[in-house]
């Protein structure tokens, strides 16, 4: 079985402040990992993928996250933050193998101006 | 390229009444998802789909919820009949193959009172 734990449920940060959302997993197996983000009464985007390659991975709107497997982690972080920034962030892993999306409870990100 | 399709927006109904929902995934998808989405968790899968099989429905509660996707493209989630508890957000989702990303519509709010 897998599992995604998000410590913070909110995290309110200054607009142009740097800003870390974090993630960890747990699986038995090799995981793909995906964040997405929720704008009010929308569905989810995705921002960006881990599936190989380059532990660091670049998705939209400036946002990246690293993966770390010895620390099972997958945190998002964006260097400076935007009002246009708040929303729901959801963290979510995959086996490889298995195409069930396993979320974590989400984070919302609050910008303060 | 139009997204995941999803209707209605918004649905509020009586309980014990019978409400469906409906799903056009993306062209060329051959994996569709229903989840669910209490309100302050993350989204949790009830049925996944490949082409008209389904193929994990081990979430879905079989009492009162059904679903189908007769021709492999477009899906129809029912419930009936309704209770207060299923008041959430049924997501819709698909992806192109097994590790692929998943896409997802703007979902269906549910509200029963």
């Amino acid at each position: 079985a897998q599992s995604v734990t998000q410590l913070d449920s909110q995290v309110p940060v200054f607009e142009e402040a740097p800003v870390e959302l974090r993630c960890n997993y747990s699986s038995s197996v090799s995981v793909y990992l995906f964040w997405y983000v929720q704008y009010p009464n929308q569905g989810l985007q995705l921002l960006l993928k881990y599936l190989s390659g380059s532990t660091l991975v670049k998705g939209i709107n400036g946002f990246e996250a690293e993966f770390n497997k010895s620390q099972t982690s997958f945190h998002l972080r964006k260097p400076s933050v935007h009002i246009s920034d708040t929303a729901e962030y959801f963290c979510a892993v995959s086996q490889q193998g298995n195409e069930k999306l396993t979320f974590g409870t989400g984070t919302r990100l609050t910008i303060i101006p | 390229e139009a997204g995941v399709v999803q209707s209605p927006r918004y649905k509020i109904i009586e309980k014990k009444q019978p409400v469906a929902f409906w799903c056009n995934p993306i062209s060329g998808h051959n994996t569709l998802y229903w989840y669910l989405q209490n309100l302050g968790q993350g989204p949790e899968l009830l049925i996944r789909y490949e082409n008209e099989e389904a193929v994990d429905d081990s979430q879905l509660p079989k009492d009162r919820f059904s679903a189908e996707r007769l021709k492999g493209v477009d899906s129809t989630l029912k419930i009936q009949p309704a209770e207060l508890g299923d008041s959430a957000v049924y997501l819709c989702a698909s992806s192109t193959r097994q590790g692929a990303v998943a896409f997802f519509g703007q979902g269906t709010r549910l509200t029963v009172v």
